[in-house]
């Protein structure tokens, strides 16, 4: 079993709709939670980071984690067609280098 | 600052031989990492070096891989021989030490390797 799983969608979705990213994970030690999105042919930037179970919101986006279910969430609001990408989720223990990254999952948003 | 550079961007070669892919990390930044990644497997991390030493190389999949950091500002991910299953993007990335415990790293665009 991976550390961390991640649907690889591809995710297709609608201008304007709610999407919901998601990936579960099985080391306890993870204590920082990430999302890098990926753009076509790029890098994986940062997009958002929580060290703490609950919601974290930047604008469009709200970051939500569940660490007594192993359950981290990416939300996109009012989703735009510049958000197509793909997401990675990413983890890491404290006072440890090694981020432990899932698979990533596609998204498309359609004008 | 520029951000990371990788060379070549992109690296197209025969199996057997031998391949050297190159990173200049961000200036002042004190760890380097070297990731693979696939459609099937994701990102893996190879190796990461600070100041310039590596640090934990438990990801590099065989002895065929091999990376270095002679100064600061330049690493090299050498295959040799190189196999058709090493067709990969192979990204590098940098952080700086003393950051937020959360480990931002920025990462290069990546040099997309196919070993025919």
């Amino acid at each position: 079993q991976k550390e961390v799983e991640q649907d690889p969608g591809p995710l297709s979705v609608p201008e304007g709709a709610i999407v919901s990213l998601n990936c579960t994970y099985s080391n306890s030690a993870f204590q920082y939670f990430m999302w890098y999105r990926q753009y076509s042919r790029k890098g994986p930037e940062l997009l958002m980071y929580t060290y703490s179970s609950g919601n974290k919101e930047d604008g469009r986006f709200t970051a939500q984690v569940d660490k007594s279910s192993k359950y981290i969430s990416l939300f996109i609001r009012d989703s735009q067609p510049s958000d197509s990408a793909t997401y990675l989720c990413a983890m890491v223990s404290g006072g440890y280098q090694k981020v432990t990254f899932g698979t990533g999952t596609k998204l498309q948003v359609i004008p | 600052d520029a951000g990371v550079i990788q060379s070549p961007r992109h690296e197209v070669t025969e199996m057997g031989q031998e391949v050297t892919l190159r990173c200049k990390p961000i200036s002042g930044h004190d760890y380097l990492f070297w990731y693979r990644q696939t459609m099937m497997r994701g990102l893996e991390l190879l190796i990461y070096f600070n100041n310039n030493v590596p640090i934990d190389d438990s990801g590099m999949p065989e002895d065929r891989f091999s990376a270095k950091m002679p100064n600061a500002s330049f690493s090299t991910l050498k295959i040799q021989p190189s196999e058709p299953r090493d067709s990969a993007v192979y990204f590098c990335a940098s952080r700086l030490a003393g950051g937020p415990s959360y480990n931002e790293q920025f990462f290069g665009p990546g040099t997309r390797l196919t070993v025919l």
